[in-house]
């Protein structure tokens, strides 16, 4: 089974739509990145979240991490179909934080946005 | 700034053959890593580089599986002989870590491995 389950794993939106992407965990997470890929590239860096309770924005996209630590979600308002792509959340799971780049991904969320 | 470069984009061979691929990091950054990214899946990391040392090779299959980065700049994987489901995007990542820990991965583009 997914040490980090997204949700959902495909999304289909009308452009302006808001959306949620969620990446759940069962253990605690010490470190959780958000990333987009489109499709035969690589991955580009979102944000990075830490602290729980931490939330942090670019452009129309922000991330939260909840409380706990073992929930981050990714919301973007008014999308646009530049938006699409694929969704990963990474996350450093070893306790103390000392995985230095050994990142668990979770299996992505596809989101295709329609002009 | 270049980013971290990977080739070849795509590979197309038939089992048992080998196979090779080449990245080049990030200039100044001392980590390097390799992992592998499964149709419809993330990226699941095979192998760890700190400068020339590999610090964590605890997924990488090592009876067909090799890599080394020497002088710890690019680095080169190789798998002798493929199988097919060594069918995968074999991404390249690096990142400075200092002191404060590791900082952002940085991605290359991928190289596309299709073994038939």
């Amino acid at each position: 089974s997914q040490e980090l389950e997204q949700s959902p794993q495909s999304l289909i939106v009308q452009e302006g739509k808001n959306l949620t992407i969620n990446c759940t965990s069962s253990k605690t997470l010490y470190g959780l990145y958000w990333y987009k890929q489109k499709y035969g590239e690589g991955l580009i860096f979102l944000m990075m979240l830490q602290k729980g309770g931490e939330e942090k924005s670019h452009e129309k996209i922000t991330a939260k991490l909840d409380e706990k630590k073992q929930q981050s979600s990714l919301h973007i308002t008014a999308s646009q179909p530049s938006h699409a792509g694929i969704y990963l959340c990474g996350a450093d799971m070893d306790a103390g934080g000392t995985s230095y780049g050994k990142l668990t991904f979770g299996q992505g969320t596809i989101l295709t946005v329609h002009p | 700034e270049a980013g971290v470069v990977q080739s070849p984009r795509y590979k197309i061979i038939e089992k048992k053959q080998p196979v090779a691929f080449w990245c080049n990091p990030i200039s100044g950054h001392n980590t390097l890593y390799w992992y592998r990214q499964n149709l419809g899946q993330g990226p699941e990391l095979l192998i760890r580089y700190e400068n020339e040392e590999a610090v964590d090779d605890s997924q990488l299959p090592k009876d067909r599986f090799s890599a080394e980065r020497l002088k710890g700049v690019d680095s080169t994987l190789k798998i002798q002989p493929a199988e097919l489901g060594d069918s995968a995007v074999y991404l390249c990542a690096s990142s400075f870590e200092g002191l404060a820990g590791a900082g952002e991965l940085f991605f290359g583009e991928g190289s596309r491995l299709t073994v038939l």
